[in-house]
């Protein structure tokens, strides 16, 4: 079974300048998250979606990130514009949906933005 | 405010030793918690899950506990490997389907 493909690995930008992070899940996973994590955290919830609808976006700074889930596949992050602090390593990880049992999340290796 | 706590100082243990961590939970009521490894530059990996209803799981080397009257978890490890060495994530997952990270706790295990 394929895993969850992220790209691109690394991104190197400068402060003000824009980029976007791809997702494609697990095929038939319903679930999708993208979580920020600093160095030295544990992963921080952005978005989540259902299908292609949003389920919790409450921790994603709607100013300057967006997301998108398109015929509820893959998945985009924009950053635009970048701050220094938004440098972290963004992961996307995804999760089958049952009422009845509890599943796990299955991630991505992640992309390691660099915001100069 | 919601609060996933884990202890942020590295845990340090000789091989073969147990390594016992803590996640104390406050304002949630979480229908299960979930148990996660992380290397160096690599995603979480699954490792156990507990449900509200269960006291103890335990996987090969792993055992998981989940006391929700204190609203705490402990994730041991037995007999522990360097191999062990990692970061461990506790996760909660609550009304909505919604995810929930810890800190993490890191591990290193001494030969």
């Amino acid at each position: 079974e394929a895993g969850v493909a992220q790209s691109p690995r690394y991104k190197i930008i400068e402060k003000r300048q824009s980029v976007a992070f791809w997702c494609n899940p697990i095929s038939g996973h319903a679930t999708l998250y993208w979580y920020q994590q600093i160095l030295g955290q544990g992963p921080k919830l952005l978005i989540q979606f259902q299908n292609n609808g949003v389920v919790d976006d409450s921790q994603l700074p709607k100013d300057r990130f967006s997301a998108e889930r398109l015929k509820g596949v893959d998945s985009t992050l924009k950053i635009q514009p970048a701050k220094l602090e938004d440098s972290a390593v963004y992961l996307c990880a995804s999760s089958l949906v049952k009422t009845s049992f509890a599943t796990e999340a299955f991630f991505g290796q992640g992309t390691r933005l660099t915001v100069v | 405010s919601q609060k996933i706590e884990q202890n942020s100082e590295a845990l340090n243990i000789q091989e073969g030793k147990t390594a016992t961590l803590t996640c104390n939970y406050t304002n949630y009521s979480p229908a299960y918690l979930q148990w996660y490894r992380q290397d160096p530059g690599r995603g979480p990996v699954f490792l156990l899950l507990i449900r509200e209803n269960e006291k103890e799981k335990r996987k090969e080397r792993l055992k998981v506990t989940f006391d929700t009257t204190l609203k705490q978890s402990l994730f041991h490890i037995t007999a522990s490997q360097p191999a062990d060495s990692a970061t461990y994530l506790c996760a909660l997952k609550a009304a909505g389907n919604k995810l929930t990270f810890g800190g993490g706790t890191r591990v290193l295990v001494k030969p």
